[in-house]
């Protein structure tokens, strides 16, 4: 079965400093990839998603992520984080083909902004 | 665009009511998924449907549980009756079906059950 891993549960940056946060998947082929983001007591916004073609993609709020086929992964990251960056973060994947449209969501990683 | 539109955004009911969670897709997207949000599950999906036809409901907790989609523009959830354990946030969450796989949530509807 499908599954996505965010090993980080919680990451704390100061402000300014860059952020990675990591995302890996297993599933028989590529999937589409996806990150949300999720502030305190909002639904989830969609950041970026990995379709096919180039493998970073920039997304909204100056985030990008990297597509690495070989490690089965999707990292997301921000070259300097912002106070208003502090929310959680989730990976999500759906098959290409088939799966119904349903996505399959990570766990999350909350992230703390310190100023 | 008015996004996906839920309502109540908050509801607090007793024990044993019946709470009915309202959803208005993005017009034009064909899939409807509701989730629930909790400090210890984290995010579930409950149901989605294609199309107005309800396709996995096998993360329905219950049959306390039910969802309907009688058109394109409007689903609900229901809860009879209701209980402590059912405390959580409720999104509902649409999408272009074909092609297209991102979705795009609403705003949620804080559910508390005393």
């Amino acid at each position: 079965a499908q599954s996505v891993t965010q090993p980080d549960i919680h990451i704390t940056v100061s402000e300014g400093a860059s952020l990675e946060l990591r995302c890996n998947y297993s599933y028989g082929a590529t999937p589409y990839l996806f990150w949300y983001v999720q502030s305190p007591g909002q639904g989830l916004q969609l950041l970026l998603k990995y379709f096919s073609g180039d493998t970073l993609v920039q997304g909204i709020k100056g985030f990008e992520a990297e597509f690495k086929r070989s490690q089965s992964s999707f990292n997301l990251r921000k070259p300097s984080v912002h106070w208003s960056d502090a929310a959680e973060y989730f990976c999500a994947v759906t098959p290409i083909t088939g799966g119904g449209n349903k996505l399959t969501f990570g766990t999350g990683t909350q992230l703390k902004v310190e100023l | 665009d008015a996004g996906v539109i839920q309502s109540p955004r908050h509801e607090v009911t007793e024990m044993g009511q019946e709470v009915t969670l309202r959803c208005k897709p993005i017009s034009g997207h064909n899939s409807l998924f509701w989730y629930r949000q909790t400090m210890m599950r984290g995010l579930e999906l409950l149901i989605y449907f294609n199309n107005n036809v309800p396709i996995d409901d096998s993360g329905m907790p219950e049959d306390r549980f039910s969802a309907k989609m009688p058109n394109a523009s409007f689903s609900t959830l229901k809860i009879q009756p209701s209980e402590p354990r059912d405390s959580a946030v409720y999104f509902c969450a649409s999408s272009l079906g074909q092609g297209e796989r991102e979705q795009y949530f609403g705003p949620g509807t804080r559910l508390t059950v005393t």
